[in-house]
């Protein structure tokens, strides 16, 4: 069975600091890995995504990804906050390609940017 | 090009009512899947669809259903709604390839949600 476990579900940080969100991931199969972040009242977006390629990923606005098979993370960080950053960030796992056809998501982390 | 389209985006029902929601892919898109995102449990894999048949299906009740047009737009269906079905409802098509059995999923892209209350 597969899993997510995103650690914090609130997080703070000031503008123009470092910004970690974290992710841990079970899985049996080879994993798919994403990223999405939502604004109030929205949909998913799409941050960023691994598809056993590079397992250092970038993406949308600045974000990157590092896929760490021995440590079964895959933790979000971009090196400068932004006000328009805060939103609530979701982690999220598949399996085999995609072809098990859903994601397993976390709980999600809120990210709060202070001026 | 065209996101995924969710209707209506807000929806007020009354419990013993039954809803319909509605789904319109990316173009090109043949598979659909279908989330509840609750503040309590977060979000929730319900069902996905691909050329008209469920290939999974999540832990809820038999009183949510869904479907898909040979154009590829999904309609899930709530009957009998109870308080606790009040949620946000996200729909995501991917684009895929391959056969039934052994598809490669290139990505989900979501919709704005459907935010339904049962009062």
């Amino acid at each position: 069975a597969q899993s997510v476990t995103q650690l914090g579900s609130h997080v703070s940080v000031s503008e123009g600091a470092l910004v970690l969100l974290r992710c841990n991931y079970s899985s049996s199969v080879p994993p798919y890995l994403f990223w999405y972040v939502q604004y109030p009242n929205q949909g998913l977006q799409l941050l960023l995504k691994y598809t056993s390629a590079a397992t250092l990923v970038k993406g949308i606005n600045g974000f990157e990804a590092e896929f760490k098979k021995s440590e079964t993370s895959f933790h979000l960080t971009k090196p400068s906050a932004h006000m328009s950053d805060a939103a609530e960030y979701f982690c999220a796992v598949s399996g085999y390609g995609g072809s098990q056809g859903n994601l397993i998501f976390g709980k999600g982390t809120k990210l709060s940017v202070k001026p | 090009k065209a996101g995924v389209t969710q209707t209506p985006r807000y929806l007020i029902k009354t419990r013993g009512q039954q809803v319909t929601l509605s789904c319109s892919p990316i173009s090109g898109h043949r598979s659909v899947s279908w989330y509840q995102q609750t503040p309590g449990q977060g979000l929730q894999f319900l069902f996905e669809y691909f050329s008209e048949t469920q290939r999974n299906k999540g832990n809820f009740p038999g009183r949510f259903s869904g479907r898909q047009f040979s154009n590829s737009r999904s309609e899930m269906n709530v009957s009998t709604l109870e308080l606790g079905d009040s949620a946000l409802y996200l729909c995501a098509s991917s684009l895929v390839a391959g056969r039934t059995d052994h598809l490669f999923n290139y990505g989900y892209t979501f919709g704005s949600g459907t935010r339904l209350t049962v009062v």
